[in-house]
């Protein structure tokens, strides 16, 4: 069975440090994974994803995730943490192999980036 | 380029009462998933519809129904509602089909209370 983990319910960080948001997975076949953000009372917000090819992946407002097959990870990264990235981040994957719309979710885990 | 709208935003009902959600997906986009995020939870996937057919469902009872119209619009309706329905009811939209790999956007959601 597909499923996510996302093991740290908050991460809080400093401004201006580095960033890790954690999510392990595991699927039958070739995984896609995905990271979404979500702010308070809003939907979830497209952020990076992982098909295939380089296993790092550059997403949208400095985002990078770094996926690694023997770890069955695919971490979110930011070299520098902004105030304004506190929110509640996603990490989801899709089988390859299942020709469906079904997106797996973790958890989700709350980002706190204070100054 | 108008993103995924979703109504209404807020929804109260009692037990045993029926709802209807709606979205309209974003512009190019053909189809159509819905998911419900419980307090505190990821979103959990309930069906996705693809050129107005059903296209894979999530682990929810018949009572969770859905829609899609010719111009990829789509409603979920839910009959004889119970409290624990109480939820975000997310929808999102993705191009190009039921292909794994194409992101989904997502509308702001609407927040069903069921007392």
């Amino acid at each position: 069975a597909q499923s996510v983990a996302q093991p740290e319910d908050q991460v809080n960080v400093a401004e201006g440090n580095p960033l890790t948001v954690k999510c392990t997975y595991s699927v039958s076949g070739n995984p896609y994974l995905f990271w979404y953000v979500q702010y308070p009372n809003r939907g979830l917000q497209f952020l990076l994803k992982y098909i295939t090819g380089d296993n790092l992946v550059k997403g949208s407002y400095g985002f990078e995730a770094e996926f690694n097959k023997s770890q069955t990870s695919f971490h979110l990264k930011k070299p520098s943490a902004l105030v304004s990235d506190s929110a509640l981040y996603f990490c989801a994957v899709r089988d390859g192999h299942n020709q469906g719309g079904k997106l797996i979710f973790g958890q989700g885990t709350e980002l706190s980036v204070k100054p | 380029e108008t993103g995924v709208t979703q109504s209404p935003t807020h929804l109260i009902k009692t037990r045993g009462q029926q709802v209807t959600l709606r979205c309209s997906s974003q512009s190019g986009h053909n189809t159509v998933s819905w998911y419900q995020q419980a307090l505190g939870q990821g979103p959990q996937f309930i069906f996705q519809y693809y050129r107005e057919e059903e296209n894979g469902r999530g682990n929810f009872p018949p009572r969770f129904s859905g829609l899609q119209f010719p111009n990829y619009s789509s409603e979920l309706n839910v009959n004889a509602l119970e409290l624990d329905d109480s939820a975000l009811y997310l929808c999102a939209s993705s191009p190009g089909g039921t292909e794994s790999y194409n992101e989904q956007f997502f509308g702001p959601g609407t927040r069903l209370t069921v007392l």
